[in-house]
């Protein structure tokens, strides 16, 4: 079975571009999470979804970050523009029912703003 | 905000020796988990332990929760050279409620 796949892996842009990050979660997993990690820190979440419904997006900076997840299945998060704070790594993971709370992460996107 | 907090940061030893990282935590819980992320990867899994419990194994992994002191320990033994990562703890606050993450204890095992 197919882990948590995500892309692209790495990205560098220049500050002010827009960017998009993919995450396909483990087939029939309903709750979806994106985590942000900044270098020697632990993963901070920014948006969790339950099915195609966003249930909590409280630390998700909505002014240049937007994620959906239209069909329940895999999802997109996009920043724009891009500031020089965003360089870090951007994970997703799924479970298959926030009520577990066990975790499946993807290997992440590791994002670079020049 | 992150709820959990590692203690070392950073840890280094030598393969065979054993490994312990602690986690301390500010609120109660409905269980805390610990991860294991290698250099470049995802976050991994490791073992759950519910609020309930004082003691959990798994292999080479021990786990210890103390409610009281808000507090648990992660046990790795009879380290080897492929148990360096960092090691996080997460604190689940029950149904509905996101994981929590530490910053994580950076584990370097010398062969």
């Amino acid at each position: 079975e197919a882990g948590v796949v995500q892309s692209p892996r790495y990205k560098i842009i220049e500050k002010k571009q827009p960017v998009a990050f993919w995450c396909n979660p483990i087939s029939g997993h309903n709750t979806l999470y994106w985590y942000l990690q900044n270098l020697g820190q632990g993963p901070e979440l920014l948006i969790r979804y339950e099915n195609e419904e966003a249930v909590d997006d409280s630390q998700l900076p909505k002014d240049r970050f937007s994620a959906e997840r239209l069909k329940g299945v895999d999802s997109t998060l996009k920043i724009q523009p891009a500031e020089l704070g965003d360089s870090a790594v951007y994970l997703c993971a799924s479970t298959l029912n926030s009520g577990a709370n066990v975790l499946t992460f993807g290997a992440g996107s590791r994002l670079t703003v020049l | 905000s992150q709820q959990g907090e590692e203690d070392p940061q950073a840890l280094s030893i030598q393969e065979g020796e054993n490994a312990t990282m602690n986690c301390s935590y500010k609120t109660s819980i409905n269980n805390l988990q610990w991860y294991r992320q290698n250099s470049g990867r995802g976050l991994v899994h490791l073992i759950l332990i519910r609020s309930n419990e004082r003691e959990k194994h798994s292999g080479r992994l021990r786990v210890t929760l103390d409610t009281s002191k808000k507090s648990s320990s992660l046990l790795i033994t009879a380290s080897r050279a492929a148990d360096t990562a960092s090691y996080f703890c997460a604190t689940d606050l029950g149904y509905g409620n996101k994981l929590v993450f530490g910053a994580g204890t950076i584990l370097r095992v010398k062969s």
